[in-house]
C-alpha cells in the first residue's frame, strides 16, 4: 500500500525556532511536494523536488526552505518560525515528470507557532 | 498567475441528493482535471480526473463534467451518502514539464442523514 509518512501530527513552536518537518515517501516516487492548507485558501505549494537535491520555488516558498537529500525524504524548514506560519503541512510525492501523475498526501502536520 | 476557481465554498445536502461543484480555470494550457476528496484528519487522496478531449468521465458515483469553451469543470455525486462529507478540491495541471497541480480553494461538503 502506498504510504506518505510526516514526522508529527501535531507541533507546537514559539516564534524565531528554527522548525524541521520530516516527510518520508516508500514508493520511490520522483517528485516530493510540500503545501499549507488555510481555511478559505486551498492548498499552496511551497516548495517540491524532482530529483535528490533539487529543489524548485513553489507558489509562496518566502520564509521556507526544502532538502531531499535521499530520494524517499524531503523535508521542510523554517528557518525562523513566525506566528502566520501557524496552519497545516502537507507532505505529497508523485512519480514520473508529467503533470498527469498522481499525488499521493501525507496525513498532514498540524503546526501552531506561539 | 495561474488560478483555479471553485465555489461554493461550503455545500449542505441531503441524503440522496445529487451536489454539484464548479470549477474555472484562466490557463488554456491546463490539460488535466483532477478532484481530490479530504477527510477530516486526512491528506486529500485522488478521486477522478479528467482530460480536456472528453467532456464526460464517471466512475461509480461520481461525475466529472468538463465544457472547454467555457473553461469549466465540475464534480456532480449522484445519490449522496453521508459517506460522502469530507472536502473536496478541485485542480488542474499542464502535461508537459515538471508540471505542478494548481488547486482550487476546496468544498466542505455535508451531506445530512
Amino acid at each position: 500500500d502506498v504510504k506518505v509518512t510526516q514526522s508529527s501530527r501535531y507541533l507546537v513552536k514559539r516564534t524565531g525556532e528554527k522548525v524541521f518537518l520530516e516527510c518520508v515517501q516508500d514508493m520511490d516516487h520522483e517528485n516530493m511536494f510540500w503545501y499549507r492548507q488555510d481555511p478559505g485558501l486551498g492548498l499552496r505549494l511551497i516548495y517540491f523536488s524532482y530529483d535528490v537535491k533539487m529543489k524548485e520555488k513553489g507558489d509562496i516558498p518566502e520564509g521556507y526552505s526544502v532538502s531531499r537529500e535521499k530520494k524517499e525524504r524531503f523535508s521542510l524548514i523554517l528557518e525562523s518560525a513566525s506566528t502566520n506560519q501557524t496552519s497545516m503541512y502537507l507532505c505529497a510525492s508523485g512519480a514520473g515528470t508529467s503533470g498527469r501523475n498522481e499525488q499521493f498526501f501525507g496525513p498532514g502536520t498540524r503546526l501552531t507557532v506561539l | 498567475q495561474q488560478q483555479v476557481k471553485q465555489s461554493p465554498q461550503s455545500l449542505i445536502v441531503q441524503k440522496g441528493g445529487i451536489p454539484i461543484i464548479n470549477c474555472a480555470y484562466e490557463n488554456t494550457a491546463f490539460d488535466y482535471f483532477p478532484w481530490y476528496q479530504q477527510f477530516p484528519g486526512k491528506g486529500p487522496a485522488l478521486l477522478i480526473a479528467i482530460r480536456p478531449d472528453v467532456s464526460e468521465k464517471k466512475e461509480g458515483r461520481f461525475t466529472i463534467s468538463f465544457n472547454k469553451s467555457a473553461k469549466q469543470f465540475s464534480l456532480h455525486i449522484m445519490d449522496s451518502q453521508p459517506g460522502d462529507s469530507a472536502t473536496y478540491f478541485c485542480a488542474a495541471s499542464i502535461h508537459s514539464g515538471y508540471s505542478t497541480l494548481t488547486f482550487g480553494k476546496g468544498t466542505m461538503l455535508l451531506v445530512s442523514p
